[in-house]
């Protein structure tokens, strides 16, 4: 079972910024918080990562709480074509582990 | 470009009849991966491989066959023993075993009529 909790679905004013939480009470120390995306009906796509601190790159900003129970992804100025689903997932740096996906949250950006 | 080539897109078959998805990277990456997608669901993964001429089951292994002779390609076959097959398949490679920042294919669905 994934060990993430998403919302199933989020609305999103093009131009706004887009906050998608994720929760994940249970991570150990090891973990990394992964975000990725996926596009109707196309393969998913990395969008960031973190281990405790917060990270930002072109796409996107992650913040993990300091308690590192909870992360929330954010698109700063969103836009039509961010209209997605979102997985946010925990996973230790180590090969014996594979990624384990939810059903993420669909994020609907409206015009 | 450099990327990750799955072939076909689209796909049917008969009931009984074995078939086999392409999947072929450039980006020079040692691990592999085949999943699965159901509708509304997160993926499943099938297969993976971490090296060439070695490969691990999933979690949804069964009804499913893969090798790995090439570095740079990964094919999967999904054999007549495979229940329930109608599905969206993604392939997927990262640049070794350890990282989880996983590049995918555009995928192929496999419908079984």
């Amino acid at each position: 079972d994934a060990k993430t909790t998403q919302p199933p679905s989020m609305d999103c004013a093009e131009g706004r910024a887009a906050n998608l939480p994720c929760n994940h009470s249970t991570i150990s120390g090891n973990e990394y918080v992964y975000w990725y995306r996926q596009i109707h009906s196309q393969g998913p796509q990395y969008i960031i990562h973190g281990l405790k601190n917060n990270e930002t790159n072109e796409m996107a900003s992650l913040i993990i709480t300091e308690d590192r129970k909870s992360s929330t992804l954010i698109l700063p100025h969103a836009t039509l074509r961010d209209t997605a689903v979102y997985y946010c997932i925990v996973r230790p740096w180590d090969s014996n582990y594979q990624l384990i996906w939810g059903a993420g949250t669909k994020l609907i950006i409206k015009p | 470009d450099g990327g990750i080539t799955q072939s076909p897109k689209y796909l049917f078959r008969k009931e009984g009849q074995n078939v086999t998805l392409s999947c072929e990277q450039n980006l020079n990456h040692d691990a592999m991966y085949w999943y699965r997608q159901d509708p509304g669901q997160g993926l499943r993964l099938i297969y993976y491989s971490q090296i060439v001429n070695d490969f691990q089951k999933g979690d949804i292994a069964e009804g499913y066959s893969v090798s790995r002779e090439k570095k740079e390609s990964f094919p999967l076959t999904v054999t007549s023993a495979q229940k329930n097959p109608t599905a969206f398949y993604l392939c997927a490679s990262s640049r070794d075993r350890d990282t989880g920042e996983l590049f995918f294919g555009e995928g192929s669905r496999l419908t079984v009529l």
